[in-house]
């Protein structure tokens, strides 16, 4: 398998544009996370979904943020409009189970490098 | 919600030497502690984890220690090699699905 795939792994863009990332999973897992990382705050997570559902998104900064899952294989982390202090990587990351007895490992993209100017 | 707290944020020491991070969690019902490592430009990879019905588990050079009454538990790394320089990030859960919360992370640099 490929890893989880993130695109793309750059961006730069203007204050008030829209910028959209884009992540396909692992094929066959059933969770899916977005987490944001900076030097301040290191990795927080944003949402999270389970079998294309999102469970948990307390950790979206604010309305401007919007995450989906249309199908199992892929999903959208979209912020508009940005903001120069959305500066930061983004990462997707997929896991196959979280429960107890399983392994419960993540499995990282490589990220999506926002600068927002 | 869970707070996990990690330190220190930056660590330095000599080739050969151990090196040790030390996390702490405020959620008595965490019961599933991974640690990550994260290599420049890429993202954090599982290196090991333990739950909470272990009080140690080592892997060659690495091993990891939890205190689950004091809720503390730490990273070790013996005899350190240039490639183990990283940022590494411990991180705890409720397993059963919940999410993981990860600290903010340890910047180690390995000095020649």
């Amino acid at each position: 398998d490929a890893g989880v795939i993130q695109s793309p792994r750059h961006e730069v863009t203007e204050m008030g544009q829209e910028v959209t990332l884009r992540c396909k999973p692992i094929s066959g897992h059933d969770y899916l996370f977005w987490y944001r990382q900076t030097m301040m705050r290191g990795l927080e997570l944003l949402i999270y979904f389970n079998n294309n559902v999102p469970i948990d998104d307390s950790g979206m900064p604010e309305d401007r943020f919007s995450a989906k899952m249309p199908n199992a294989s892929f999903s959208t982390l979209k912020i508009q409009p940005s903001e120069p202090r959305d500066s930061a990587v983004y990462f997707c990351a997929s896991a196959r189970s979280l429960a107890a007895t399983n392994t419960g490992e993540l499995f990282f993209g490589e990220g999506s490098r926002l600068t927002v100017l | 919600g869970e707070n996990v707290e990690q330190h220190p944020s930056t660590l330095s020491v000599q080739e050969g030497d151990s090196a040790v991070i030390k996390c702490t969690y405020s959620d008595s019902a965490s019961n599933y502690f991974p640690w990550y490592k994260q290599e420049l430009g890429k993202g954090p990879q599982l290196i090991i984890d333990i739950r909470s019905n272990v009080g140690e588990k080592k892997d060659q050079r690495i091993a990891v220690t939890l205190n689950k009454t004091a809720k503390h538990f730490s990273l070790h790394i013996t005899e350190t090699q240039p490639e183990d320089s990283a940022v590494y990030f411990c991180a705890a859960s409720r397993g059963r699905d919940d999410k993981i919360i990860f600290g903010k992370g340890t910047r180690l640099h390995i000095l020649p």
